[in-house]
Order: C-alpha cells, then structure tokens, then sequence
C-alpha cells in the first residue's frame, strides 16, 4: 500500500519568506509526527498529532513554526519568516495508534534557506 | 544524562565481521523499543521492535536489559549493504506519546 508522503522533496527559499510543507500520512494511521534533521544530527521532534485531540506542540522551537492537520489526515507544517538555521530535513511520520507502534517516515523536505 | 545515549562511531568493520550496538535509556518507565535504520541521505526505516525476550530476525538480534537499561543489536556476518546508521528509539509509557530517537551509530562495512 501507499506509505507516507511528502512534498515538496526539496525546497529553496530566501530568507524571510514562508514556507508550508505538506504531509500525506498512511490511510487509516491517527497518529502523525513532525521531525526535523540537521545535517549530521539525530532527529529533533517538533509536533505530534493524536486523532481529534489537541496536538503536542512541545517541540516547536519558535512561534514561526506552527503545523495544522485538517480531516485528521493530511498535516502541513508552516515556517515564517525563515531563517537559514531553518535548513534542515523536515521528516513526517505516521503510526496506527497511541505513537507506542512502529512509526513510519515519508521521504521528508530538504529546506535550503539562503 | 541524555535520555537516550548512542555511540556514535563509526565502527568500521570487515565484510563477515559480527558487529554490536548498545542504546542506553534513561528513562525506566520506557515500554517500546525499536531498531530503526536511516540509509544517508533517506528516512529512517524500521529494522525490528526489542522484546523483552530478545528476539532475531535472520543476522540481526535485539535485546533488551531493563534492569541495567539498554538495548542492543547484535548484526552477524556484515554486508556491504548493512553500512547505514543504526537509530535507537525508545517510547516512554504514560501521558507522554513522544518516542524519543538516538542520535544514531554509524556503521561502515568495507571489502
């Protein structure tokens, strides 16, 4: 079956401009997960969503970050006002249930701020 | 102390070598275990969960010591295509949801 996407694969801005990348969790799965990845570096969580409830916004690491999941399907994750710190891989993931089961990642966005 | 600790390596093996990791936790609430394997470049991918019991699945075996709190991947017989970075992943139990991920060790497997 279809696993988790993400678009867009790679993403060049400037900086100050604003960013929206979107993720396509896996049919059926109501947990789903934003990571990030900098060069190198392990995966640094930034937000997580459960179903209908309230999402986990712990990780996010400034107010120009904010992530929305409409239908409880589809998530976009929005950056404004970019910074290059920004650049980074942005990793999706999906799981069945609680976030306890495995997790499954799309391919992510590669963001490049100049 | 981080609450979930990985050798970064690299460890550079020969092909046929047997290699292992070892993950510490510190949380000691922790309920799930993964194994998970990110290629460069790629997502990271599910190698195999860590039962309690150990388990193996062909040359790869996972165990798990909750009393001194690790986990370990034992790889036999390496291959060139086992080169990757092996990411740790712990899942905590209770109100928080958030699986916490190692910063991977790096194995590099060589002629």
């Amino acid at each position: 079956g279809a696993g988790v996407s993400q678009s867009p694969s790679n993403k060049v801005t400037e900086k100050g401009k604003d960013v929206e990348l979107r993720c396509d969790p896996i049919s059926g799965h109501t947990a789903l997960y934003w990571y990030r990845q900098s060069l190198g570096q392990g995966l640094e969580f930034l937000i997580y969503f459960q179903g209908n409830s309230a999402p986990d916004k712990s990780g996010l690491p400034s107010d120009r970050f904010s992530a929305e999941r409409t239908g409880g399907s589809v998530s976009t994750l929005t950056i404004q006002r970019t910074q290059q710190e920004d650049s980074a891989v942005y990793l999706c993931a999906s799981s069945l249930g609680t976030g306890r089961e495995t997790q499954y990642f799309g391919p992510g966005t590669r963001l490049l701020v100049l | 102390r981080k609450e979930v600790e990985q050798d970064p390596g690299p460890f550079n093996v020969p092909e046929g070598a047997t290699v292992a990791f070892n993950c510490t936790y510190s949380n000691s609430a922790s309920q799930s275990f993964f194994w998970y394997r990110q290629d460069c470049r790629k997502e990271p991918k599910l190698l195999m969960s860590v039962y309690s019991s150990g388990n193996e699945d062909g040359r790869f075996t996972a165990q798990l010591n909750r009393a001194s709190q690790y986990i370990s991947l034992l790889i036999r017989d390496s291959k060139l295509s086992d080169s990757a970075t092996y990411l740790c992943v712990v899942n905590p139990r209770g109100g928080s949801y958030i699986p916490t991920f190692g910063r991977g060790t790096s194995l590099i497997v060589h002629p």
